[in-house]
Parts: C-alpha cells; structure tokens; sequence
C-alpha cells in the first residue's frame, strides 16, 4: 500500500497569517500517462470531507483561491495564503494513484 | 447538483451483517464509479471499496474478505455491505463520488456495533 505521511499532524494559525501543510509519499504518484494522483480535503468540524484540491494543485468548484497545491513525484504542500476562520478542520491528502487508496493521518489546523 | 445521501440500521449486533445504502442525484450512477469510506470516531479516514460502471470492484484488503459493494441501477444507488461486523466496525461511513477523486460526499452515518 502507499504511505502518506503529512506533517505537521497539528498546526496552530494564526488569522490571516499563511499556512503550509507537507504531504510526502512512500511512492511515486506520477502514473504513466504524465498526471500526478496527489489529492487534498478539508472535514471541518461536525461535517463530511470536501474536496479541495485534485491532481496536486487544481482548485475543485468554488474553492477560494487562498488555497494552493504544489509538489511532484513524493512531495507535496498545500498552502493557505492567509487563513480565515472557516479554514480550521482537519486537512488529509489522498493518494489515487493505486488500490487501495490511501490517506495522510491529518493535519488539525486550529487557532 | 449533484447529492448523495447514506441510510440504513444505525445499531448492528456483533457478528451480523452491516448493510447501507447511498442514494445518488443530480448524476447517473451508470456513468461513474463509486466508493465508500469510514472514520472510526476521533480518527482518520479510512477507503474500504468502490465499485465501476462495469462491475469492477475493488477493496482494501483487510476488508476485501467480509465486504461487498452493489449498485441499483433503476433506483440510482450504491450498496455496502460488511459481514461478520465486530466493534472495531464502528464509525460513521460516508459514501462518494470517485473520479479518481472524491469530489461529492454523503454526509455520513453512524453505524454503532453493540449487542
């Protein structure tokens, strides 16, 4: 299986302040037909997960775009530009490159 | 829109079967895959399986023996079904759209095993 190890596993924020979150692999994500299998999602408090962000550092509909995705091959970041209050929750990536899929542990990222 | 939403039995003795259901609108469950996840309360998100418009499946392997995945074409809807469940079964599942991605989630269902 592909081991997605995220750090930090937690993150205190400050309001307005940028916020970065790494995602590393235990195996490439780059498939053959050159796209990179590298996902991120937010589960806020009391709610299902969303999809933030697909293929490393695409916004998914109505994402705002303080949220950006970077990286290749094993390593990634996900990066706030400046937090806002409805950001805190727990952020995981998400490997779609084999089966099973795969999820980091989480980051909770909280004021 | 496209919407998603879990049912089935919220309490499952030990030893029984868990069955749920994922109703889908706003997309035609012919046309895409679908996947079923779990968080087992206070922890992380776990994949159990998802099942294409060709019937393929796939599972995660410590489930694969006790777990099928079904789809009702007509009534537009996905099922999970876990044998043998014991309390280590216990957490809310969310049901989803795969493109690879999980781009629509179910809110998500408690299921509890206890006798």
């Amino acid at each position: 299986d592909i081991v997605l190890t995220q750090t930090p596993l937690s993150l205190s924020v400050i309001p307005g302040q940028p916020a970065s979150i790494s995602c590393k692999s235990s195996q490439s994500l780059l498939n053959s037909g050159g796209k990179t299998y590298l996902y991120w999602y937010l589960q806020k408090p009391g709610q299902s997960p969303q999809l933030l962000i697909y293929e490393v550092s695409n916004r998914f509909s109505g994402v705002p775009d303080r949220f950006s995705g970077s990286g290749s091959g094993t390593d990634f970041t996900l990066k706030i530009g400046r937090v806002e209050a409805e950001d805190v929750g727990i952020y995981y990536c998400m490997q779609g490159m084999g089966v099973p899929r795969t999820f980091g542990q989480g980051t909770n990222v909280e004021f | 829109q496209v919407q998603l939403q879990e049912s089935g039995p919220g309490l499952v003795k030990p030893s029984e079967t868990l069955s749920l259901t994922c109703t889908v609108s706003g997309a035609s469950i012919s046309n895409f895959c679908w996947t079923w996840i779990r968080q087992p309360a206070e922890k992380g998100l776990e994949w159990i399986g998802h099942i294409c418009p060709s019937g393929n499946t796939n599972y995660i392997p410590s489930l694969k023996s006790r777990v099928t995945l079904s789809v009702d074409t007509p009534n537009n809807q996905f099922s999970l079904q876990v044998r043998s469940v014991t309390a280590a079964d216990t957490a809310i599942y969310y049901c989803a759209r795969d493109v690879t991605a999980f781009d629509y989630w179910g809110q998500g269902t408690l299921v509890t095993v206890s006798s």
